[in-house]
């Protein structure tokens, strides 16, 4: 079966435009995650969704940065007024287990 | 705050060593530690799973162990093949998120 897909897999923007991201995790997976991995920073998680409700967005580094997740299934993640500092690979994972993550893509967002 | 380190950040070999890679952790409260393989605009592939009250996980040339009192995994190649070369990223399960490590980049050459 299908993967979880993100899109697009490479956005350029200017600095202080908003930007979205896309996720489409694996079809009956009821959890999804946000993770971001920046030059120098490694893998760090953002956010956590249990079907529509986000227990955990400990990892959302300002209020810039929002997702969210409709009919248990896709997810967007936001980036407000986007910064240099924001450039990364932003990686979607999905899971029916809380071991067992499987990992997009990535998107690779570049902030001129 | 659980931080999570990997040593060496980047290693170069010849093919057919074996190579050891190394993840500490400090907080030894965890639920698994895994083993990732990332290549270059690709996700992560999931390679070992350890749960935290077993020591070590086996899958064919990949070895990995685990000490969760000194906070401690190994990973364990054998036999190298150029085929292995990726970028290796070890994590911690805490609650419902992984945290990561930030990687080894191994490079292996014919």
């Amino acid at each position: 079966g299908a993967g979880v897909s993100q899109s697009p897999s490479n956005k350029v923007t200017e600095k202080g435009k908003d930007v979205e991201l896309r996720c489409d995790p694996i079809s009956g997976h009821t959890a999804l995650y946000w993770y971001r991995q920046s030059l120098g920073q490694g893998l760090e998680f953002l956010i956590y969704f249990q079907g529509n409700s986000a227990p955990d967005k400990s990892g959302l580094p300002s209020d810039r940065f929002s997702a969210e997740r409709t009919g248990g299934s896709v997810s967007t993640l936001t980036i407000q007024r986007t910064q240099q500092e924001d450039s990364a690979v932003y990686l979607c994972a999905s899971s029916h287990s809380p071991d067992t993550q499987y990992f997009g893509p990535g998107t690779r967002l570049t902030v001129l | 705050k659980q931080e999570v380190t990997q040593i060496p950040a980047a290693l170069s070999v010849p093919e057919g060593e074996n190579l050891v890679l190394n993840c500490s952790f400090t907080d030894s409260a965890i639920y698994n530690l895994q083993w990732f393989r990332q290549d270059p605009g690709k996700g992560l592939t999931s390679l070992l799973l350890i749960q935290s009250s077993q020591r070590e996980q086996t899958s064919g040339r990949l070895n990995a162990s685990l000490d969760k009192s000194s906070g401690r995994s190994t990973l364990y190649i054998a036999a190298s093949q150029p085929g292995d070369s990726a970028t290796y990223l070890c994590a911690v399960r805490n609650t419902d998120k992984l945290i990561f490590g930030t990687g080894t980049r191994l490079q292996v050459f014919p």
